[in-house]
């Protein structure tokens, strides 16, 4: 069975760094790309961006852009998504998705991450 | 990069049908046959109902269809069931510099 399974829900201050994980299981992590999405409470989705692990290529919305980092550890079927300084607007739920079928959709979703960014 | 353009609300009676679209340009929607939408409970992940335009995964009941037409696609529940009150959202690639683009969704109600 194909798995994504995120880190646990985060409460944060701003400014402060931050870096959750999604793993994957039941499939060749390698060969497919992982999505990161982003949904501010009560809001629709939003793409961040995606990321291949077997190389690292990683492609970015020109909205996050500068805002975060993906990276992966292929060698634990990991990927990541982290922030340097975090703000008070980055609070929202964070999914990621694997890229199946003919690799431009979601297949599969990891069960979402909270963050909470607040003084 | 904008998001997708979708009606904001969309409801039918049980076994009636409903159709819901999804406008974008011919950067993402219109100039691709990669458009997929998603279906999302509250409080739960999204999940894939079509993708490149009209297939179905696999599970996906057969009164879920999707088209498009020019820069605009759009999706069908015939049928309408109770289980199918939902938030949908049409996706779309949008060229190798944007890896993707979301519409604004739509909240299905049966009536």
């Amino acid at each position: 069975e194909v798995q994504l399974v995120q880190s646990g829900a985060e409460v944060k201050k701003p400014g402060e760094s931050l870096k959750i994980s999604c793993k994957g299981s039941g499939h060749s992590f390698t060969t497919y790309w992982i999505g990161w999405v982003r949904q501010m409470p009560g809001k629709g989705l939003e793409w961040m961006g995606i990321i291949y692990p077997g190389d690292s290529d990683t492609r970015y919305s020109p909205s996050f852009q500068g805002q975060v980092t993906l990276s992966v550890d292929k060698s634990i079927s990991t990927a990541y998504l982290q922030w340097s300084s975090l703000k008070a607007s980055d609070t929202a739920m964070y999914y990621c998705a694997r890229l199946g079928y003919s690799g431009y959709e979601a297949d599969q979703w990891g069960q979402g991450t909270l963050v909470t960014v607040s003084s | 990069q904008s998001a997708l353009t979708q009606p904001p609300s969309a409801s039918g009676s049980p076994g009636q049908s409903v159709t819901i679209s999804c406008t974008g340009t011919s950067s993402d929607v219109g100039g691709y046959k990669y458009v997929s939408w998603y279906q999302q409970y509250p409080g739960k992940a999204p999940k894939l109902m079509i993708y490149e335009v009209s297939k179905r995964p696999s599970g996906v009941p057969d009164r879920f269809s999707g088209s498009k037409s020019g820069n605009t696609a759009s999706l069908t529940v015939s049928g309408l069931q109770a289980e199918d009150e939902a938030d949908y959202y049409c996706s779309s690639y949008a060229g190798s510099n944007n890896p993707r683009v979301f519409g604004t969704g739509t909240k299905v109600t049966v009536l």
